[in-house]
């Protein structure tokens, strides 16, 4: 099955610094990737992403890249701020996984702190 | 409107209690799911329906128990659990593969529960 790998799993950046999280899968059917932002208390909120048939896609501060050839893809946050602060999980998926359903699999998360 | 809510917020049962989790939305979707989340882990899933029918069980323990009752809500029901079952309990919605527009599955802000 699916196993995505995450790195790093703590980063301290300085505000307006850019941070990057890097994600890799092993399963080359995985076509879908989505990144979410988990604040204390609260349940993950999607922030960007992308599927397979895309290298790029941006939006505002967030951009995602994706590599099919590496099976690698990273979330590139510019001009950090302290509100970024959260943990961030990296998933893929294979959408014709059953053909019923979209079912995620998790890297392990990375605990970003934006210092002000 | 990408709102998925669950009730109750923080519920604390005892091992011999009987409770349900609630969550419901009202987008369209017709997948839903049941996450499990430990700190500082990622979210594990554990049951989908699709079309109000059971489509996954990642092998759960028949002490937690999932109803669909129609398409905006979901019910996890609860009985006999044990400590180690405390943990944030996450709903999530999204549309269905292969016609779906729209990959993206959206969370709610999650049941905290603890089991003594």
């Amino acid at each position: 099955g699916e196993n995505v790998e995450q790195h790093p799993s703590t980063l301290s950046v300085q505000e307006g610094d850019s941070a990057v999280i890097k994600c890799t899968y092993s399963d080359s059917a995985s076509n879908y990737f989505p990144w979410y932002k988990q604040e204390l208390g609260k349940g993950p909120q999607l922030i960007i992403d992308i599927r397979s048939n895309v290298g790029e896609k941006k939006d505002q501060r967030i951009a995602v890249t994706l590599n099919k050839t590496a099976k690698h893809f990273s979330l590139h946050i510019t001009e950090t701020q302290p509100e970024d602060s959260a943990v961030y999980f990296c998933a893929a998926a294979s959408m014709n996984y059953g053909g019923a359903t979209n079912k995620l699999i998790f890297g392990t998360g990375t605990l970003l702190a934006v210092q002000p | 409107d990408t709102e998925v809510t669950q009730t109750p917020k923080h519920l604390v049962m005892g091992m011999t209690n009987k409770k349900s989790l609630k969550c419901e939305q009202h987008m369209g979707h017709r997948a839903m799911y049941w996450y499990k989340q430990k700190a500082k882990k990622p979210p594990e899933l554990m049951f989908v329906y699709s079309y109000e029918k059971l489509s996954i069980n990642e092998s759960v323990p028949s002490r937690f128990s999932p109803e669909c009752p129609n398409s905006s809500l979901l019910n996890l029901h609860l009985h006999a659990l044990q400590p180690e079952d405390s943990a944030l309990y996450l709903c999530a919605s999204s549309q269905t593969p292969p016609e779906a527009e729209s990959y993206e599955q959206y969370f709610g802000p999650g049941t905290r529960l603890t089991v003594t």
